[in-house]
């Protein structure tokens, strides 16, 4: 079945350490992107990537770093200059169609829980 | 960046009862979608909408997009427990541009 998966679902940090968080499509989708949902919050959008090796800032990109090297792989590294990385970090994917306003509908992966101790 | 005003933040309603939400924005979409999230998932897809003035139905949810274009609103008709959830609705500004806007979500409680 295509989908996208994330993993792990839960994970543990210690203060100080990064950590790399896994998303994986074979939906074939060109952009995916990073969010971060704290409780009671919405999405905030950390990073995304439109096309393998390019991937640009949101609104919240201190403290972490991305690389798309495949188009299927896009991990997220959340770094120890995060000052406050517990959080939900919610992974999607969208196709890509220049010039065209349809079929713009983002998909999301079942969410990384992560937790500073 | 562009904001997406979401409202009501929460609301708790009778099973059976019918469920308006709404999203406005100062800014035009050429895209709205709705989302519904459970407790510790992953959003996902409910309607997505492509034209002004376009009004699109999925099982119980009905949702318009705005002739503005700023708005865009979702309707849940004689709700069940399991609609239970948090509601989003996301915005995509134009060709383009790939980034979805989010709104805060709307908190929805069913009583039985």
């Amino acid at each position: 079945d295509g989908g996208i998966t994330q993993s792990p679902k839960y994970l543990f940090r210690k203060e100080g350490q990064n950590v790399t968080l896994s998303c994986e499509q074979n939906l074939n989708h060109d952009a995916m992107y990073w969010y971060r949902q704290d409780p009671g919050q919405g999405l905030r959008l950390i990073y995304y990537s439109q096309i393998v090796n390019d991937f640009q800032k949101g609104d919240i990109a201190e403290g972490y770093s991305v690389s798309r090297e495949k188009k299927e792989s896009f991990p997220l590294t959340v770094t120890s200059a995060q000052k406050n990385p517990t959080a939900f970090y919610l992974c999607a994917s969208s196709i890509l169609l220049l010039f065209r306003t349809g079929n713009t509908e983002a998909f999301f992966g079942q969410g990384t829980r992560l937790t500073v101790v | 960046g562009q904001q997406l005003n979401q409202s009501p933040q929460s609301m708790f309603i009778q099973e059976g009862e019918d469920v308006s939400m709404n999203c406005t924005s100062s800014s035009i979409f050429n895209t709205w979608l709705w989302y519904k999230q459970d407790p510790g998932e992953g959003p996902v897809l409910l309607i997505a909408l492509y034209k002004a003035g376009e009004l699109t139905s999925n099982g119980r949810l009905t949702a318009q997009f705005g002739i503005t274009r700023k708005d865009s609103f979702l309707n849940i008709s004689a709700s069940i427990p399991s609609d239970v959830g948090i509601y989003f609705c996301a915005g995509v500004s134009g060709a383009g541009s790939y980034q979805l806007t989010f709104g805060k979500g709307t908190k929805l409680s069913v009583i039985p």
